[in-house]
């Protein structure tokens, strides 16, 4: 059973650029949170959705946005880099029980 | 002050030790208590998860609660070179764990040398 598959990777991009990245979560889970992991810190609650629409959001920016589709997969998109923005981003779902994270995008802002 | 802290270490034992890593809380709200492993490039995985105060043990790892001084512990017996990881502790409110937002503490790197 696959687990909770992120894409890509890792990415590079320009500062003033936009970026999406893509989750996939766990076969049965229906709620999808972010999080960004910056260097030797906790990752910090992005947002969360469910059924569609966002449920819960953390202390970022507008320039944070997401979406879930009806498969339960869902997009963080950024815009505007920044280059503090540089971090690694994870997605972790879960089905009415504890949650699995993801490997992980490792973004860089240039 | 952050809602959750969390000595970053780090940590360096030699195999075969007790590793006591440790957290504390400001929010009393918080009702479920995570701990979680992250090796190198990869993501959280779940290691402990309690609700109530007290002990929780799953094989060498054991969970500590104490809701009545926001502190919450996990010890790791006879500590292996495998256990070499950055090991974050995760809190929520109620509704389950499914429901709201994790908050994390920043983090302890241990080391376990041979």
């Amino acid at each position: 059973d696959a687990g909770v598959t992120q894409s890509p990777t890792h990415l590079i991009k320009t500062r003033g650029q936009q970026v999406t990245l893509r989750c996939s979560p766990k076969s049965g889970h229906d709620t999808v949170s972010w999080y960004q992991q910056a260097l030797g810190q906790g990752p910090q609650f992005i947002f969360q959705y469910y059924e569609e629409e966002e449920r819960q959001r953390g202390n970022f920016p507008d320039r944070f946005s997401g979406h879930q589709f009806p498969n339960y997969s869902s997009e963080l998109n950024v815009n505007a880099l920044l280059l503090g923005d540089s971090a690694l981003y994870l997605c972790a779902s879960s089905y009415l029980g504890t949650w699995t994270f993801g490997s992980g995008t490792r973004l860089t802002v240039v | 002050q952050k809602e959750v802290e969390q000595d970053p270490g780090p940590l360096s034992v030699p195999e075969g030790a007790i590793v006591s890593l440790n957290c504390t809380y400001s929010n009393s709200a918080f009702q479920y208590f995570m701990w979680y492993r992250q090796y190198s490039r990869k993501g959280p995985e779940l290691l402990m998860y309690t609700y109530s105060s007290g002990n929780k043990e799953d094989g060498r790892f054991t969970a500590q609660v104490d809701k009545s001084s926001k502190y919450i512990s996990l010890f790791i017996r006879d500590s292996q070179p495998s256990d070499s990881a950055t090991y974050l502790c995760a809190m929520t409110q109620g509704g389950g764990t499914s429901y709201g937002k994790l908050t994390f503490g920043q983090g302890t790197i241990l080391t376990v040398h041979p």
